[in-house]
């Protein structure tokens, strides 16, 4: 069966600092692979999409950057962390673009 | 573009009374449409699906929901809500269209009373 991970749970950053979140999956071969983020009290917002290694679309122009350097992992990253960062940070895969999405666990990031 | 509206953000019902969470799609397609649940703190979890064929689908956790074409609506429903349904529920809309992602609506916090 397949199974997708997310590390570290949880995350407390300064503001400025770096910051690399990493989502495995497993039991399956090229997923489509998606990073969003929610804000406290908000929905559901996109950031980055892959349909294949090296290939990342972006949703949103931001500080943060994705990037897909074998099948089966994907990786959310940041050079300078800002206080808006903050957020609750989910990983989740799909077989088709149109198809059902699974959801990993997610980073909670507080950024201070 | 597609969208998918959940007006209700927030929802409070009673232990044991029925519960109806709308969700309103907009599209000219025929719609792959799902529901979700994210209880606090965790990743969402997919509690039934729609494709094809039979309008009323079942899902897990006492969960069904119904595709109304003619309403572009697919409203989840549970006749009798436990403590442990507070969460919030997302619906989402996707077609049959190669690179075509799913659209997320906004959510619904239900809250249960005792």
């Amino acid at each position: 069966s397949q199974t997708i991970h997310q590390w570290p749970a949880t995350l407390v950053q300064p503001v400025g600092s770096p910051l690399s979140l990493e989502c495995t999956v497993e039991g399956t071969s090229n997923p489509n692979l998606y990073w969003y983020r929610q804000a406290a009290g908000r929905g559901l917002q996109l950031l980055f999409y892959s349909v294949g290694i090296g290939q990342i679309s972006s949703e949103v122009p931001q500080n943060l950057s994705a990037s897909r350097p074998q099948d089966r992992q994907f990786i959310l990253s940041s050079k300078k962390l800002l206080l808006s960062d903050s957020g609750f940070y989910l990983c989740a895969w799909s077989v088709l673009a149109s198809d059902t999405q699974y959801f990993g666990p997610g980073t909670r990031l507080t950024v201070l | 573009a597609q969208s998918v509206t959940q007006p209700d953000i927030h929802i409070t019902v009673s232990e044991g009374a029925s519960l109806e969470l709308r969700c309103n799609y907009s599209y000219g397609a025929t719609p792959y449409l799902f529901w979700y649940v994210q209880s606090p703190g965790q990743g969402l979890q997919l509690l039934l699906k729609y494709f094809s064929g039979d309008t009323l689908v079942q899902g897990i956790k006492g969960f069904e929901a119904e595709f109304k074409r003619s309403q572009s609506s697919f409203n989840l429903r549970k006749p009798s809500v436990h403590w442990s349904d507070a969460a919030e529920y997302f619906c989402a809309v996707g077609y049959n269209n190669a690179g075509n992602m799913l659209t997320f609506g906004g959510g619904t916090r239900l809250m249960v009373k005792p």
